[in-house]
């Protein structure tokens, strides 16, 4: 199966831009590249998702590579309410077996 | 729009005892994943359910098992429960058809097995 790679934490200033990164080497395809948060205390949800093309939407950024080995979720101006933790999982199409990883717990300092 | 409702929210068992965890997903929703999270492992796929079938299912011992209602509600089983069962136990729903489809996450149930 094709595995994720992303910083263990991050840390941001509130009102900044954030750009958390993920190495999926191994992506095939078929897999679609999808990003969810799980702040303290509450299941995950959903942020954002993308092929290849770099996608928008009212929450985040999603910026691929070309050759699809890497992807980065931007978040334009964190705020405090961003701190989560953040999965980038790669998902075939159609099957909810995605593998989440250990994903990057991001810190925002007011 | 109501969202996933998960019960029990908290439950303790014993060692060896069954436990029976419940998922109603978004209205409309056909499709129910279940997740076991812990701290060590993180998030890990169970199984998931579709029009009443199992569709997929993760690497899990067969003590955890599931199944589907005609409503789309969902319930998990695990019996003879051990200590490493202690997890949060997420249920998260789908309701579009192919990948485009986000899964909405409940809170969980959170079992401590002493």
């Amino acid at each position: 199966d094709a595995k994720t790679t992303q910083p263990n934490s991050m840390e941001s200033n509130e009102e900044e831009p954030v750009h958390l990164p993920c190495n999926h080497s191994t992506i095939s395809g078929t897999d679609y590249i999808h990003w969810y948060r799980q702040l303290p205390s509450q299941g995950p949800e959903y942020v954002i998702h993308g092929l290849t093309s770099n996608v928008n939407n009212r929450m985040a950024s999603l910026a691929i590579a070309e050759d699809r080995k890497s992807s980065t979720l931007i978040l334009h101006r964190a705020t405090l309410r961003d701190a989560a933790v953040y999965y980038c999982i790669l998902r075939r199409y159609n099957n909810n077996d995605m593998r989440f990883g250990a994903g990057t717990r991001l810190t925002v300092k007011p | 729009k109501a969202g996933v409702t998960q019960t029990p929210r908290y439950l303790i068992k014993t060692r060896g005892q069954q436990v029976t965890l419940s998922c109603s997903p978004i209205s409309g929703h056909r499709s129910v994943s279940w997740y076991q999270q812990t701290p060590g492992q993180g998030l890990q796929f169970l199984f998931e359910y579709f029009s009443e079938t199992q569709r997929n299912k993760g690497n899990f011992p067969g003590r955890f098992s599931g199944r589907q209602f005609s409503n789309s509600r969902s319930e998990m089983n695990v019996s003879t429960l051990e200590l490493g069962d202690s997890a949060l136990y997420l249920c998260a729903s789908k309701g579009l058809a192919g990948v485009s489809g986000e899964l909405f996450f409940g809170e969980g149930s959170r079992l401590t097995v002493l």
